[in-house]
This record gives structure tokens, C-alpha cells and sequence, in this order.
């Protein structure tokens, strides 16, 4: 059982649509990311939620919404997409908040055209 | 500013070779340490991480990193490669606490036989 999984796997569409990345764990953790890495391979977080409560929101345009419906899911929205929002996006669970020990999804490779 | 460089983009290695990846970092409070593995299609693994105590530490796949706080530097090590190792290396630091974990840019590993 795949422990972190995240869908749509691949993602293509056209500049100003609005799409959405589902993540869920089955890990019983209280906190879920989003992480963006980029075409240089740079990895930065987006989006921390602990206990379904937004932990950390880095400087990601507010095109951006996350969502956790409860603590197993953490969705992110992207409203009025565009070309720099090309990238591959990680969902990633821990325990708790002060874990350090990360579980990556599998990614979702967002191409936008 | 925390940062973390990778000053490697892509190494190359024969098989059976011994293998280092830099990792310098930057961080305002006491640096806690990781290298995460990330194969082709797949999410991050966690190798190793560093917290305090002995400053050689111990990970998964016979990995191996030290950490040298006059240097600023969490270099991780194997003393043989094998094929099987070839992936993007991201070296990362953070606080404990408060999930804030800032990565490098990442390291590309070839193995040649």
C-alpha cells in the first residue's frame, strides 16, 4: 500500500485553467506538506498544514489554496494557471510537527501550456 | 538566511568506486541535517539525518555523512557505488521543530559500469 499518494501523476493543461492535486496518507501523521521542485531540481515548500490547520505558508501567490478536508488529505488548487507554474509538486507526510523524518508522494508533474 | 548548497551538480562514478557529495549550509540556529535520495519517478527517501552527538553518522544503503560545524558541511559518503545507487541527492536543513526543512539544489549521480 502505497503510503503517500498523490493524483493526478501527470498533469497538462493550458494557461488560465484552475486544477487541482489530490494528496493522501495512510499513515495515521498529523501534518502534510507541499513541496514544489522546480526544472533546476530546487525543492522548496509551499504549504505546511498540522491537524488540518495551516502551519506554514511560504510567499506562493494566493493563485494557490490548499485545502485539508482532514488530516489523511491535503489538496492543493491552482487557480488561473501559468507558464511558471510548470514544475513537479510534492506532497509529503510526517508524524507530527516536530518529526523530521519526511514521506514523499511520488510527485505530480505539472506541465503548463 | 538559511541555505544549503550543493556545489555538484552532476557527479560520475565507475561501479565499486568510493563516492562524496558536498553539502555546505547556512542556518541561524542549530543545524539539523539530512540527506534525502530521490530515484527517477519516485519521491524523496530519507539516507541519514544529523541531529547532535557523534558527528559521523549512519544511514540507509551503506551511506554515510559527517558533519563538520567549522566548515559549515554535511558531506555524505559511500566507500563502494553500485549501480543501483544512481539518483538526485538533496542535502537539506532545518529546525526540529516548526517543519521548516530548506533544501539544496541537488546532486545527479551517474553510475558507469
Amino acid at each position: 500500500d502505497t503510503a503517500v499518494s498523490q493524483t493526478p501523476k501527470y498533469l497538462v493543461t493550458q494557461m488560465g485553467n484552475d486544477k487541482s492535486i489530490k494528496c493522501e496518507q495512510n499513515l495515521g501523521h498529523d501534518t502534510m506538506y507541499w513541496y514544489k521542485q522546480d526544472s533546476k531540481k530546487f525543492l522548496k515548500i509551499m504549504f505546511s498544514y498540522n491537524n488540518k490547520e495551516l502551519i506554514i505558508n511560504e510567499t506562493v501567490p494566493n493563485r494557490f489554496s490548499p485545502k485539508s478536508p482532514d488530516k489523511a488529505h491535503l489538496n492543493l488548487h491552482i487557480n488561473s494557471l501559468e507558464l511558471g507554474d510548470s514544475a513537479v509538486y510534492f506532497c509529503a507526510s510526517s508524524r507530527n510537527r516536530g518529526d523530521e523524518k519526511l514521506f514523499f508522494g511520488s510527485g505530480t508533474q505539472l506541465s503548463v501550456l | 538566511a538559511q541555505s544549503v548548497t550543493q556545489p555538484d551538480i552532476h557527479i560520475t562514478v565507475s561501479e565499486g568506486a568510493s563516492l562524496e557529495l558536498r553539502c555546505n549550509y547556512s542556518y541561524g540556529a542549530t543545524p539539523y541535517l539530512f540527506w534525502y535520495v530521490q530515484s527517477p519517478g519516485q519521491g524523496l527517501q530519507l539516507l541519514l539525518k544529523y541531529f547532535s552527538g557523534d558527528t559521523l553518522v549512519q544511514g540507509i544503503k551503506g551511506f554515510e555523512a559527517e558533519f563538520k560545524r567549522s566548515q559549515s558541511s554535511f558531506n555524505l559518503r559511500k566507500p563502494s557505488v553500485h549501480w543501483s545507487d544512481a539518483a538526485e541527492y538533496f542535502c537539506a536543513v532545518g529546525a526540529r521543530t516548526g517543519n521548516q526543512f530548506y533544501f539544496g539544489t541537488g546532486t545527479s549521480l551517474t553510475v558507469i559500469p
